[in-house]
């Protein structure tokens, strides 16, 4: 089955360091993919629609500036965390959609928890 | 908008009985996908179910199954006789064809199976 990654698995940072999370297609090539942020003990909400080659669409009330998300390749996308505070601490996960597939077709990633101290 | 509802945000029951989880959803979209994921501790999304909005047949699979109602726009799921590894978070979640398909997130029910 499709496989996505994501790197690292859990990261701590300091506040007011940047922090970048990969999310790689291992098996399939993704034209896009999307990021979620899980704050404990809460659902995931959808932050931004990635697609290959354009910038990123943000949900409403995402900082854009906050959280970079490039999608340079077909099998990769990253999400930087720009200046992080505690607040930022949660779960991000993403998922990819398989280029060319059925249009519901998404595979998630394990997840990255962040903790910024 | 698409929209999720999870009424429930905790169900504790015990080994071997049934339970229902609910789930309903709003779209104005004709074509559209219901999923179900368990989340269990280690946080990883499970995917369990697809449904399209299209086939409104039940599904049984092993001691799961699904009851998709358009007329009440639900799609419940129920886990026949739980044990103690189906304690996890179960979400509900909408992909609608006019919103690019992304993927939206019922808030989420938590549940306890007690030996």
């Amino acid at each position: 089955g499709a496989v996505v990654s994501q790197h690292p698995s859990w990261v701590i940072c300091k506040s007011g360091t940047s922090v970048k999370i990969e999310c790689r297609s291992l098996d399939f090539q993704a034209t896009t993919m999307f990021w979620y942020r899980q704050f404990p003990k809460q659902s995931l909400m959808l932050m931004a629609t990635s697609n290959e080659g354009s910038k990123a669409t943000y949900e409403q009330g995402v900082e854009k500036d906050k959280f970079l998300i490039n999608h340079a390749s077909l099998t990769l996308s990253t999400l930087t965390v720009t200046s992080a505070h505690p607040e930022d601490s949660s779960f991000y996960i993403c998922s990819a959609k398989p280029r060319g597939q059925l249009k519901y077709e998404q595979y998630f990633g394990p997840g990255t928890r962040l903790t910024v101290t | 908008a698409q929209k999720v509802t999870q009424a429930q945000t905790e169900i504790s029951v015990v080994e071997k009985e049934d339970v229902t989880l609910d789930c309903v959803y709003e779209t104005r979209d004709t074509t559209y996908y219901l999923f179900w994921y368990k989340q269990p501790p280690s946080g990883e999304l499970v995917f369990l179910i697809r449904r399209n909005s299209f086939d409104e047949q039940n599904e049984i699979s092993g001691r799961y199954s699904w009851n998709f109602q358009k007329s009440t726009s639900s799609f419940n799921f129920t886990i026949t006789a739980s044990q103690v590894v189906d304690s996890a978070v179960y979400f509900c979640a909408l992909s609608e064809e006019g919103g690019g398909f992304k993927t939206i997130f019922g808030a989420g029910t938590r549940l306890f199976v007690k030996a």
